[in-house]
């Protein structure tokens, strides 16, 4: 059964600093998903990665896949107090509709 | 608005009562999804449609639980004798086939009581 896992869970990070949130997922998969969502609002897609060592950016945040380790990345870079929200990896399964998320990562930018 | 809505917004019930919500995926996608989410989770897919076809359902989707999408536009949920168990916001997404990439809509958040 394909597992998504995020960490760590909950991030309270200062102003102007870098951090990076994991995601981890247990079986292969072509394709991974990271959304953001702000608290009582749904989900906003952040990015689509589709190919190992594919890498995208936007703004102060950077993605990353690698799909030999199974692992996908999401860099903030200088963080800023509109970067707080709950960030959540999603991976395509074996089934195209089988998108599984991660329990997400509730970051908090703290002035 | 182009986007995904979802009607209510809100809906407080009590156990037992039936509930139906409306979802209005983006009109170009054929493919509709709904997930639910419960507090400090990540969304937990429930079922999807291509065009009007219902084609997958998790485990999660029990009996009481029933999704239609009759002409391929708008898909419906039906949660009948609610639970308060039931108590989540439920997300709607749609995408193109072949591209997964789901836009999600506001979602409607159930209250059990």
């Amino acid at each position: 059964e394909l597992k998504v896992e995020q960490n760590p869970l909950f991030l309270s990070m200062q102003e102007g600093k870098n951090y990076t949130i994991y995601c981890n997922y247990s079986t292969t998969s072509d394709r991974l998903y990271w959304y953001r969502q702000d608290p009582g609002k749904s989900l906003e897609s952040l990015f689509v990665l589709l190919s190992n060592g594919a890498v995208k950016q936007e703004g102060r945040l950077m993605a990353s896949l690698d799909t030999k380790a199974r692992l996908s990345t999401l860099h903030i870079t200088a963080a800023v107090h509109d970067l707080s929200a709950t960030y959540f990896c999603a991976v395509e399964g074996p089934l195209d509709n089988d998108m599984r998320f991660g329990a997400g990562t509730r970051l908090t930018v703290k002035p | 608005d182009t986007g995904v809505s979802q009607n209510p917004r809100h809906k407080i019930t009590k156990r037992g009562q039936n509930v139906t919500f409306r979802c209005d995926p983006i009109s170009e996608h054929n493919r509709l999804y709904w997930y639910r989410q419960t507090l400090g989770q990540g969304p937990e897919f429930l079922t999807y449609f291509q065009n009007e076809a219902q084609l997958e359902k998790s485990r999660l989707l029990s009996d009481r639980f029933s999704a239609e999408r009759p002409k391929g536009s708008f898909s419906t949920l039906e949660i009948q004798r609610t639970e308060q168990g039931d108590s989540a916001m439920y997300l709607c997404a749609s995408s193109f086939a072949g591209y997964n990439e789901q836009f999600f809509g506001p979602g409607t958040r159930l209250t059990v009581l």
